[in-house]
């Protein structure tokens, strides 16, 4: 049974739009997280959570707001949406922040036209 | 800030033939970890080493990387690559001292074995 949950898999949107990508672990990880990979980059820090707290954001748009409605559960909403957003979107956990392991989601690929 | 390299972007290589991927690393802490994940396609990536462990030999599923402190290097090796072996290797790095748990990635290694 997968330990983390992301969905949707895939996602298309028309530029301006708003949608919400959503992250479930069940692995009882008291932190979260939101990783970004787009065309040739490398995967990049977004967003850390712990105990539904942000801990940090990577971030320079006020466009991407992380939400945690439960202790295992950090969405991803994205707001006016850019053809620049589109990416693939990983949610991470681990046990808590300063745990040197992170455990990855299968990612949501948005693409934004 | 943080910041990993790794040099190579593309690596093809034949089956048997050894394997070595390069990361250096540039960070202020020292309480560094080191990581190597790797990615196959349309799956989730996952953890293959870590280390934080200065001059010390850390070995997964055939594959072994030693942190080395004094050049900022965590390269990793197989004596022998397997078809099974190609996908996306990131190098990683993470400072446990911080609260965030922010994993910094090098761009990755796009490792293809062929027969």
């Amino acid at each position: 049974d997968p330990k983390i949950i992301q969905k949707p898999k895939y996602l298309v949107a028309v530029t301006g739009s708003e949608k919400i990508l959503i992250c479930e672990q069940y692995l009882g990880h008291n932190a979260m997280y939101w990783y970004r990979q787009s065309a040739k980059k490398p995967l990049e820090f977004m967003f850390s959570y712990s105990y539904q707290k942000l801990m940090d954001n990577q971030t320079a748009s006020s466009r991407f707001q992380p939400q945690s409605s439960k202790k295992n559960h950090l969405d991803l909403q994205i707001t006016a949406l850019k053809p620049d957003d589109s990416a693939t979107y990983f949610c991470a956990s681990s046990p808590r922040p300063n745990y040197a392991e992170q455990f990855f989601g299968p990612g949501t690929r948005l693409t934004v036209l | 800030g943080d910041s990993v390299t790794q040099t190579e972007g593309l690596v093809t290589l034949t089956e048997g033939l050894p394997v070595m991927l390069n990361c250096t690393y540039q960070t202020i802490y020292s309480n560094a970890f080191l990581f190597w994940y790797v990615h196959y396609l349309n799956e989730s990536p996952w953890l293959l080493l870590r280390s934080s462990t200065d001059n010390k030999r850390t070995e997964h599923q055939g594959f072994h990387a030693t942190l080395h402190k004094s050049s900022s290097s965590f390269h990793l090796q197989k004596s022998s690559a397997q078809l099974s072996d190609s996908a996306l290797y990131y190098c990683a790095l993470s400072n446990t001292g911080g609260l965030s748990g922010k994993l910094t990635f090098g761009e990755g290694t796009q490792v293809t074995v062929i027969s």
